[in-house]
């Protein structure tokens, strides 16, 4: 129940295009969702994050969208470019709880 | 700012050998993480610190010894470790342990021979 599944496991879109990132969890008390972007050999930098009051957070480029009663949550990079070639991490918590990670998704973008 | 800071960047050991690594922030946060991540994995957490003391212990050897000298400071003390312990440590820390947003260092880079 403390799991957060990640998919895909990779990913290789064009650039321009959206690369589309999904997880998936089962504890319902979890109520802090971020995505980590992680680059090779890098720490793991907060990209953005979302609560379960909204459905949906856009910052930039980058849009978590959030649905409670499928307990899904997904990453969409608008316009993806070769420097968003990484890999991302979603994650979930509670209050006191630590961040229960997904397995990651190496996501590639083609010049 | 959102820097924490970790050093050294690169760590080379011997198993018989002891070192410390070092993780500082200055953004007045109260909790303190070390973490260890394997090449394509995620990060696994080691231990946590509340308002420096150590509040989360996730079954890690004794060979690793995290200490907590005030608020700003974390270090990760070495010793006798093994090959499988090469990995890439990471510090975080957040503003409070329920606050949910982390904020990681760059890494040290560990490989023990």
């Amino acid at each position: 129940q403390q799991q957060v599944k990640q998919s895909p496991q990779s990913l290789i879109v064009q650039k321009g295009g959206i690369s589309i990132i999904n997880c998936a969890y089962e504890n319902t008390a979890f109520d802090y969702f971020p995505w980590y972007q992680q680059f090779p050999g890098k720490g793991p930098a907060l990209l953005i994050a979302i609560r379960p009051d909204v459905s949906e957070k856009k910052e930039g480029r980058f849009t978590i969208s959030f649905n409670k009663s499928a307990k899904q949550f997904s990453l969409h990079i608008m316009d993806s470019q070769p420097g968003d070639s990484a890999t991302y991490f979603c994650a979930a918590s509670s209050i006191g709880t630590a961040l229960i990670f997904g397995k990651g998704t190496t996501l590639s973008v083609s010049s | 700012d959102t820097e924490v800071t970790q050093t050294p960047k690169h760590l080379v050991m011997g198993m018989t050998n002891k070192k410390s690594l070092k993780c500082e922030q200055h953004m007045g946060h109260r909790a303190m993480y070390w973490y260890k991540q394997k090449a394509k994995k995620p990060p696994e957490l080691m231990f946590v610190y509340s308002y420096e003391k150590l509040s989360i212990n996730e079954s890690v050897p004794s060979r690793f010894s995290p200490e907590c000298p005030n608020s700003s400071l974390l270090n990760l003390h070495l010793h006798a470790l093994q090959p499988e312990d090469s990995a890439l440590y990471l510090c975080a820390s957040s503003q409070n342990r329920d606050s949910g947003t982390q904020y990681f260092g760059p890494g040290t880079r560990l490989l023990v021979l």
